[in-house]
């Protein structure tokens, strides 16, 4: 089986353009997670959701940030405008929901520089 | 709130040498998961191994084993002779659980501890 495919996994832009990151869960899987990693913060949870449901946003940095579960195969992170300080390695994860151990299932993750 | 922490920021280790990764948390739930993840240069995230709360029976798997010990929060990492191919930044996380056992799913990572084996 395939597992989480995310794109593109390498991004350069501009301050205050415009980056949509995508992914493809796990066929089967109907919870999604997307993380940012950072060497000064590390792996943060922006957001995730169950059955295409956003359960948990908490974590999403300010309104230029956002996402969204059109079907339950696919998921996109949008932001926008992007700013130098959201460079980073942004990963999506899955799993099921019949998981009762909760362990994620990364893509290989899209690496965002703005510059 | 949930903290993970692991103390050590880099181990340095000649090949064959065994090598323990320390792990420390802290949650206010009596029903938790904890995981231990690898990322290699590449940067792929890896699951490795979990452990639920209400098990502390500690295990090998091959050449990892991981030492549970809910008294002290510490849920420790160990290899055994390690080789080259083993260096890595490896990640502790907790994730909590309902009273059932399910997981909710959203995981609290570690700061990530930087392994290098030299040949």
């Amino acid at each position: 089986d395939a597992g989480v495919i995310q794109s593109p996994r390498h991004e350069v832009t501009e301050m205050g353009q415009e980056v949509t990151l995508r992914c493809k869960l796990i066929s089967g899987h109907n919870s999604l997670f997307w993380y940012r990693q950072t060497m000064m913060r590390g792996l943060e949870l922006l957001i995730y959701f169950n059955n295409n449901v956003p359960i948990d946003d908490s974590g999403m940095p300010e309104d230029r940030f956002s996402a969204k579960m059109p079907n339950a195969s696919f998921s996109t992170l949008k932001i926008q405008p992007s700013e130098p300080r959201d460079s980073a390695v942004y990963f999506c994860a899955s799993r099921p929901h019949s998981g009762v151990a909760g362990e994620l299932f990364f893509g290989e993750g899209s690496r965002l520089t703005v510059l | 709130a949930q903290k993970v922490t692991q103390a050590q920021t880099e181990i340095s280790v000649v090949e064959k040498e065994d090598v323990t990764l320390d792990c420390v948390y802290e949650t206010r739930d009596t029903t938790y998961y904890l995981f231990w993840y690898k990322q290699p240069p590449s940067g792929e995230l890896v699951f490795l191994i979990r452990r639920n709360s209400f098990d502390e029976q500690n295990e090998i798997s091959g050449r990892y084993s991981w030492n549970f010990q809910k008294s002290t929060s510490s849920f420790n990492f160990t290899i055994t002779a390690s080789q080259v191919v083993d260096s890595a930044v490896y990640f502790c996380a907790l994730s909590e659980a309902d009273a059932g056992g399910t997981s909710y799913g959203k995981l609290t990572f570690g700061q990530g501890t930087i392994l290098t084996v030299h040949p």
